[in-house]
């Protein structure tokens, strides 16, 4: 299964609101998850099963959809929510979209 | 806290072989199991495969079978990556990976990375 991650990049200000989409190639049900990469780090899960919050992740952090689209939205953007954004799916398989860079200017 | 703790950065020639480690320091007595997930410079993240510590049952994806080897000891909760040869394109970023309170395939926490570098 194919994860198509868009926009690329998106830049906005803070206290703006970022949505970021992920389409799958065919259904994935709702087995999708989300994280953040911040540069020199690890990624860390933001999103599971497509709408679950993962521990310690603020509730400005949202997930939606089910099937083939996807929304991570991020309301309320501060500056240190500046990172790459990837989504997984693991309905067939593994794998990962290919990610799209949020920047808060 | 759980923590995976990686081995770190290596610098090797092409041909040459390696065996990175990541360790589990939470203090649980369950074996979890764990994923590797490259990550070339400037690229995205690939799923490599994962092993049951306990069983040593694995898969690989297969973009990566017969070019890396996963094993683990239980007996220091420690999995391991391992090449045999190494080529100039498996310079990148390895992370290892658990599973997170629901199930295997939702990654928290993953390890701080192993950067490898192959180059002549």
């Amino acid at each position: 299964i194919v994860l198509t991650q868009s926009p690329a990049t998106l830049s906005l200000s803070p206290g703006g609101r970022a949505t970021l989409s992920c389409r799958a190639s065919q259904s994935v049900s709702y087995l999708l998850a989300w994280y953040q990469q911040k540069p020199g780090q690890a990624p860390r899960l933001l999103i599971y099963d497509a709408s679950n919050r993962a521990t310690g992740i603020p509730a400005r952090f949202s997930g939606s959809g089910s099937g083939t689209d996807f929304t991570l939205t991020i309301s309320s953007l501060e500056p240190e929510d500046s990172a790459v954004y990837y989504c997984q799916q693991r309905s067939n398989w593994l794998t990962f979209g290919g990610g799209t860079k949020v920047e808060i200017k | 806290e759980v923590q995976l703790v990686q081995s770190g950065a290596e610098v090797k020639k092409p041909g040459e072989s390696l065996r990175i480690s990541c360790k589990d320091s939470g203090d649980s007595s369950v074996i979890y199991w764990i994923s590797w997930v490259r990550q070339m410079p400037g690229k995205g993240l690939e799923w490599m495969g994962r092993i049951d510590p306990s069983s040593s049952y694995i898969n690989y994806n297969p973009s990566f079978e017969g070019h890396v080897t996963f094993s683990a000891d239980t007996s220091i909760r420690t999995a391991y990556l391992q090449w045999s040869s190494l080529k100039a394109s498996d310079t990148a970023m390895y992370y290892c990976a658990r599973g997170n309170n629901t199930n295997w395939f939702w990654f928290d926490p993953w390890g701080q990375g192993t950067l490898v570098t192959v180059s002549s």
